[in-house]
């Protein structure tokens, strides 16, 4: 069973830019969720989708983006491209409703840097 | 709003020894879950150990066990015969059971654990 992938890598944009981050989760999961991962705010929560509908959603400005498409695949999205965005950006996949209770699987991540 | 708190940055065990990682909470729920995810430099964040709020008996993954003490709000772990495989950042995670609304996963600073051979 394929994990959760998230593409690309790493990437590397210049400020102003804008980027779009890409997952695809486990098959048959259908809640995917996204974090931002720095050193100095650790994780913190984006938003999460759930059969094509966010659930939940960070504190994050409005630059922070995102959907999930009908075979669970979900893209974020980062416009306006600020220094403070360099980060490492997971995606992680659950289950169901209540999957997440059972706890996510985490992609490798995708790490940004703004430059 | 739930809180995670790690109040180790850094640990380090001698490998074949045995090393507890602290990890306490802020919540006004009765109902909620524990997690206990390890980062290798990898990156990829690994599920450790799961534990239900309501169940009392303490959650073991074999060398890896956990100490949760509702009342205190504590939430340790315990890794027995550590292994060099064992070093990564280890985060403890909060899940709300209430459904769907703020039920996002939070995460602790995190721990990085050092095994010495």
């Amino acid at each position: 069973k394929a994990g959760v992938t998230q593409t690309p890598r790493y990437l590397i944009k210049t400020r102003g830019q804008q980027v779009t981050l890409s997952c695809s989760p486990i098959s048959g999961h259908r809640s995917v969720s996204w974090y931002q991962q720095t050193p100095g705010q650790g994780l913190q929560f984006l938003f999460e989708y759930f059969s094509e509908t966010q659930r939940n959603k960070g504190n994050f400005p409005g630059r922070f983006s995102g959907r999930q498409f009908s075979n669970s695949r979900s893209e974020m999205n980062v416009s306006t491209l600020e220094l403070g965005d360099s980060a490492l950006y997971l995606c992680a996949s659950s289950a169901g409703d209540a999957g997440g209770n059972y706890g996510y699987t985490f992609g490798s991540g995708t790490r940004l840097t703004v430059v | 709003a739930q809180t995670v708190t790690q109040s180790q940055p850094e640990m380090s065990v001698q490998e074949a020894e045995t090393v507890t990682l602290s990890c306490t909470y802020d919540t006004s729920e009765s109902d909620y879950y524990l997690f206990w995810y390890k980062q290798p430099p990898s990156r990829q964040m690994i599920l450790v150990i799961r534990q239900e709020a309501y169940k009392q008996q303490n959650a073991t993954e074999n060398r890896f066990s956990v100490n949760f003490q509702k009342a205190a709000k504590s939430f340790s772990l315990k890794i027995s015969d550590s292994q060099l495989g064992d070093a990564a950042m280890y985060f403890c995670a909060y899940r709300s059971g209430l459904a769907y609304n703020n039920n996002d996963m939070r995460f602790g600073a995190g721990t990085r654990l050092t095994v010495k051979p």
